[in-house]
C-alpha cells in the first residue's frame, strides 16, 4: 500500500472562506501532483511539483496555490471558496525510474462549498 | 486531437463476459503506459502496467501496438468486482529534455450485471 495522505476526507464550508487541503507521502517521492475531479469526469491535473521549491500549474486552470517547502508535504490553498470549487481533489505521488513513472493517490478530498 | 483517448462506454455485460477496452495516444514518443482502475468516488489505483510483449495479470491482459499507437486491456470471465471505470494512462514527453508527464485518459465505465 502507497504510504500518501489527505486530510480532511470530506470538506463543507461556507462561500469566501480560506481553506487548504493537505497532502503528505512518507516515501521520499520527488514528484506530487494536485487533481481534480467531478463525478463521472476525468481527471485534471491543477498543480505539480518535482522537488522542493519546485511548483508549476497543470492543465486546468485553477484558483487554487500549492507550496513545496518540504519534500513530504504538498498543500493546497484556496484564499476565498467558492461553489465552483466544489469537486474531489486527489493528491499523488511517484517515482521515476527512466521512463517509467507510478502514481500512487491519497483517498481524496471531497470539497463542497455552499 | 486528444493525447489519450479511450472507447467512449459505458459497458453493460454479463458476468462471466470477456470485455476489452481500447485506448490511443497521439504522441509516438510515449515511453510507458499504463491502465488504473477506479472505483465510484475512489482514488486512481495502478491495475497493471502495458508492456510491448504483451502481459497478463489473471484475467487481465494487456496488450501494445507502438506502430499504431494502441494499448488494449482484456478482462475475461468478468466479475461483479470488475465494475469501476478503467483509466488509459501515458507517459508522454513534456517540454524539457528528458521529462515526461503521466497523461490520463477520460476513462470508460464498465459495469458487470447478474
Amino acid at each position: 500500500e502507497a504510504d500518501i495522505y489527505q486530510t480532511p476526507r470530506y470538506l463543507v464550508i461556507g462561500t469566501g472562506k480560506k481553506i487548504t487541503l493537505e497532502c503528505s507521502q512518507t516515501m521520499g517521492h520527488d514528484k506530487m501532483y494536485w487533481y481534480q475531479q467531478d463525478p463521472g469526469m476525468e481527471l485534471h491535473l491543477i498543480h505539480y511539483s518535482y522537488g522542493v521549491n519546485s511548483t508549476e500549474k497543470g492543465d486546468l486552470s485553477s484558483e487554487s496555490t500549492v507550496s513545496r517547502i518540504r519534500t513530504e508535504h504538498f498543500p493546497l490553498t484556496l484564499e476565498s471558496a467558492r461553489p465552483s470549487h466544489t469537486s474531489q481533489y486527489l493528491c499523488a505521488s511517484s517515482a521515476q525510474q527512466g521512463a517509467t513513472e507510478k502514481l500512487f493517490f491519497g483517498s481524496g478530498t471531497q470539497l463542497s462549498v455552499l | 486531437r486528444k493525447e489519450v483517448e479511450q472507447d467512449p462506454g459505458p459497458f453493460n455485460v454479463p458476468e462471466g463476459a470477456t470485455v476489452a477496452f481500447n485506448c490511443t495516444y497521439s504522441n509516438s514518443a510515449s515511453q510507458s503506459f499504463f491502465w488504473y482502475r477506479q472505483d465510484c468516488r475512489k482514488e486512481p489505483k495502478l491495475l497493471m502496467s502495458v508492456y510491448s510483449s504483451g502481459n497478463e495479470d489473471g484475467r487481465f491482459t494487456a496488450q501494445l501496438n507502438r506502430a499504431s499507437q494502441y494499448i488494449s486491456l482484456l478482462i475475461r470471465d468478468s466479475k461483479l468486482s470488475d465494475s469501476a471505470t478503467y483509466l488509459c494512462v501515458v507517459n508522454t514527453p513534456y517540454s524539457g529534455a528528458g521529462s515526461y508527464q503521466l497523461t490520463f485518459g477520460k476513462g470508460t465505465k464498465l459495469s458487470v450485471i447478474p
